[in-house]
This record gives C-alpha cells, sequence and structure tokens, in this order.
C-alpha cells in the first residue's frame, strides 16, 4: 500500500551512462515534484508537474528529462551521467488543486553513485 | 523570495531530555508551514503543519506555532527516545503555490 514509490532503490553505474529513475503514487494526487539530496543532505526541487504538465522547471541541466505519462507516473531520465550527479533523488507528491497546504509525500528516494 | 533557516546542527542528547529545533522564514503572504523528518536511510514524512498564524501542529509528541509576529516555526518536544534520531526539515509554502522552501535540515541524534 505504498504511496509514493520508486525504482530502484539504489543505482550504481558509470559515467557517460544514461539511466532512468520511475515514480507512481497511488494517492491521486495531481502534482509531482522531483528533488535532489546532496550528501549534505541538502533538498533541492529540481522539477514538478501538475496535470502531465511541467509547471517547475528550475536550473537543472538539459540532461535531465522528466517524463509524466498521466496524472500517476513521473519518470526522470539523466543523459550523460557525470560525478556531480551522484545524490539522492526523491519523488513527492501533493494535491495542488486544494492548494498546497496539505504538505507533499515524498517516496524512500533512490541513491544514485556515479563511478 | 521565500527562505527557511533552522538552526545548525548536528545536536546531539541524553533519552527524555527537552529538544527545540529553532525555525524562522521569510516569506511574502502568508505561507503554510511545515516540518519533515527523515529517518535514516529513508525518505521525507510529514511531520506537522501550520496554515495559520497561531495554529499549532502536533504529532508523535512534536509540536510547533506558527508565530507571525516573529516569522518563526520552531519545534519542540518534551522527552525525545532514541526512535527520534532523524534529519528534520522546516519547509514553507506560499498560499497559492505548490513549491516547497526547505530549510537546510538539522541531524537529531539521541543517546540511550
Amino acid at each position: 500500500d505504498t504511496a509514493v514509490s520508486q525504482t530502484p532503490k539504489y543505482l550504481v553505474t558509470q559515467m557517460g551512462n544514461d539511466k532512468s529513475i520511475k515514480c507512481e503514487q497511488n494517492l491521486g494526487h495531481d502534482t509531482m515534484y522531483w528533488y535532489k539530496q546532496d550528501s549534505k543532505k541538502f533538498l533541492k526541487i529540481m522539477f514538478s508537474y501538475n496535470n502531465k504538465e511541467l509547471i517547475i522547471n528550475e536550473t537543472v541541466p538539459n540532461r535531465f528529462s522528466p517524463k509524466s505519462p498521466d496524472k500517476a507516473h513521473l519518470n526522470l531520465h539523466i543523459n550523460s551521467l557525470e560525478l556531480g550527479d551522484s545524490a539522492v533523488y526523491f519523488c513527492a507528491s501533493s494535491q495542488v488543486a486544494s492548494g498546497g497546504a496539505r504538505g507533499q509525500y515524498f517516496g524512500p528516494g533512490t541513491r544514485l553513485t556515479v563511478l | 523570495g521565500n527562505s527557511v533557516t533552522q538552526m545548525e546542527g548536528p545536536v546531539t542528547l541524553s533519552e527524555e531530555a527537552f529538544l527545540t529545533i529553532n525555525c524562522t522564514y521569510t516569506a511574502t503572504g502568508y505561507p503554510s508551514l511545515f516540518w519533515y523528518v527523515q529517518y535514516p536511510g529513508e525518505g521525507l514524512q510529514l511531520l506537522l503543519k501550520a496554515t495559520k498564524a497561531d495554529d499549532k501542529g502536533s504529532n508523535k509528541g512534536f509540536e510547533a506555532t506558527y508565530r507571525k509576529e516573529t516569522t518563526s516555526f520552531h519545534l519542540e518536544k518534551g522527552s525525545v527516545q532514541v526512535s527520534d534520531s532523524a534529519v528534520y526539515f522546516c519547509a514553507l509554502v506560499r498560499s497559492n503555490d505548490y513549491k516547497l522552501s526547505f530549510g537546510a535540515g538539522t541531524t537529531v541524534t539521541v543517546r540511550a
């Protein structure tokens, strides 16, 4: 009965490879997000989709491309991976139509290690 | 723009001690305020929230009161347990917005 799930949980890959992380939520929310958490635990939003439409696109390299096939899914594809991409990536969802005041719900995270 | 400032950690306490983590914010309008907790190796969980001035959020023995006059949302717990060891994040979202702004996080370690 996981509310927000991500796969894989761990991802170890070589520099220059292309990889994807998948996220699914079963909360019926209309908005999904990707966050990056660095080694110092600092959280930074990367992207947000509302009803499959991109609404937040922070200053993220264009090697990162989100895709939302439907309201319940938001995937993150990363091209030409670099060492600095190593981090924990969190997916989250919220019901924006009711206002952001209800908070966001986070997945368990994907720990990406680029060698 | 919006910003959240938390007290720096790490914070180390003994079991049953009193915990306070300070959080102040800068935002236009009337933001909603949140505390999230991240246990080791896990994602963030919403711990508590408050949506207007003088609201008190509470959960699992933790409390925080939305103080507009001091733009603060300090987290408190009267008697911590080892299981409270985690990273705590203060966050805000402006009204009619959906973009969460997080503080830097405070690592709390409770010793038996």
